[in-house]
């Protein structure tokens, strides 16, 4: 069990437009979901951390108006980049916590290309 | 906060030889220490985790060592593969939010 998975996987968008990446936890409920972004060759950079039904949580120098999440259920967040920009283009991984537990299940990853 | 370094940042290794990924933190209230294995163009899958009461844990091939005194832990990866190919993330967390090395990027010669 612990599958998560993400939609869309690959999305390419013109600068301006906004878009929406899912996350969803297949098998499991997960209260609280996190987002990373990863650059090529480089580590995972935490953005947010989301309880269900509450706010998201943001890192220090990430843009809650720009990146809008939201944790509607236990099972589904979904993470929108608002006014797209080429430099937000990267690998955006969701993960998610089962109440009670310490490991992080993380989603496959989208690559969102921004032209 | 939490600071992660890994080392070393690139190591080859001939099929079937060990492989040695090391880790250091500077919190001393982290108490899990969980290891990924990152494919190409996928996410992070969770190997294999270790919390801080025990000292090693071993599952086949596979096994992390903890030195809570000395604030290090290390994956150790016995009679390589290449499918072992991969770029391997630690990390370390106290609470809720998970803090990661800077990856190794391994690379297993047949």
């Amino acid at each position: 069990g612990a599958v998560v998975s993400q939609h869309p996987s690959r999305v390419i968008c013109k600068s301006g437009t906004s878009v929406k990446i899912e996350c969803r936890s297949l098998d499991f409920q997960a209260t609280t979901m996190f987002w990373y972004r990863q650059f090529p060759k480089q580590s995972l950079m935490l953005m947010a951390t989301s309880n269900e039904g509450s706010k998201a949580t943001y890192e220090q120098g990430v843009e809650k108006d720009k990146f809008l999440i939201n944790h509607a259920s236990l099972t589904l967040s979904t993470l929108t980049v608002t006014s797209a920009h080429p430099e937000d283009s990267s690998f955006y991984i969701c993960s998610g916590k089962k109440t009670g537990e310490r490991e992080q299940y993380f989603g496959p990853g989208t690559r969102l290309t921004v032209t | 906060g939490e600071n992660v370094e890994q080392h070393p940042s690139t190591l080859s290794v001939q099929e079937g030889d060990s492989a040695v990924i090391k880790c250091t933190y500077s919190d001393s209230a982290s108490n899990y220490f969980p290891w990924y294995k990152q494919e190409l163009g996928k996410g992070p899958q969770l190997i294999i985790d270790i919390r801080s009461n025990v000292g090693e844990k071993k599952d086949q091939r596979i096994a992390v060592t903890l030195n809570k005194t000395a604030k290090h832990f290390s994956l150790h990866i016995t009679e390589t593969q290449p499918e072992d190919s991969a770029v391997y993330f630690c990390a370390a967390t106290g609470a809720n939010n998970l803090f990661f090395g800077t990856g190794t990027r391994l690379t297993v010669i047949p």
